[in-house]
């Protein structure tokens, strides 16, 4: 079993629904971070969190800590949101551990 | 711009030659790593550096040798390249476990014939 694994591993949807993506691990992390990977490959990083909730434009990030449970929230969803979101956990010693990836596809 | 500056972008090597990638952050970050991305695989721990002086393994350390030059500077050798290598390579840095994001460079496309 990964350390980390996130579902869905594929999602489509329409133009302004609202998305969720799930990530659960099975180790103490020091911080969470959720990550976007666009077709060209390169990865940014979209959020970090260590506790509660961050909200950056159309995009809230949440971690349930004792639950060892984080999820990506899109609203509004958008085309130019379809891109490969990744989770990944920061573990003692700096070392980051990451899932398998959510292929999102936003059809118009 | 600051970021991380991964360099080459693009390689084809002969099984058996040898290579270096380079990775350079402007960002004062402590810790460095190099990544692995395989189709259907994500992304995996070659090797890291907490901090400048340290280098541990990751999941995937065989084959592989790195380098913590300084503290801007975290390199990937490939001594003798095999097929199995043929892969997309990142280098990330992180300023230290729980206080910042996660930055990568734009990746090393890497094949081996």
């Amino acid at each position: 079993k990964n350390e980390v694994e996130q579902s869905p591993q594929n999602l489509t949807a329409q133009e302004g629904e609202f998305i969720t993506i799930n990530c659960s691990y099975s180790v103490g992390i020091s911080a969470l971070h959720w990550l976007q990977q666009h077709p060209g490959g390169g990865i940014v990083s979209l959020f970090m969190l260590s506790s509660g909730k961050k909200k950056h434009g159309r995009l809230i990030a949440t971690i349930n800590i004792q639950e060892k449970h984080s999820s990506l929230h899109i609203t509004a969803s958008h085309p130019r949101d379809s891109a490969v979101y990744i989770c990944a956990v920061e573990t003692s010693g700096s070392r980051l551990t990451f899932g398998e990836g959510t292929q999102l596809t936003v059809n118009p | 711009n600051a970021g991380v500056t991964q360099t080459p972008k693009f390689q084809v090597l002969k099984t058996g030659q040898s290579m270096t990638l380079q990775c350079a952050q402007d960002m004062n970050h402590n810790s460095m790593y190099w990544y692995r991305q395989d189709p259907g695989m994500g992304l995996r721990l070659i090797y890291y550096s907490a901090s400048e002086g340290t280098t541990d393994k990751g999941e995937v350390p065989n084959g592989y040798n790195v380098s913590r030059l300084n503290k801007r500077e975290f390199s990937l050798r490939l001594e003798s390249a095999a097929p199995s290598q043929t892969s997309v390579y990142f280098c990330a840095s992180t300023l230290t476990r729980a206080t910042t994001e996660a930055f990568f460079g734009q990746g090393t496309r890497l094949t081996v014939v």
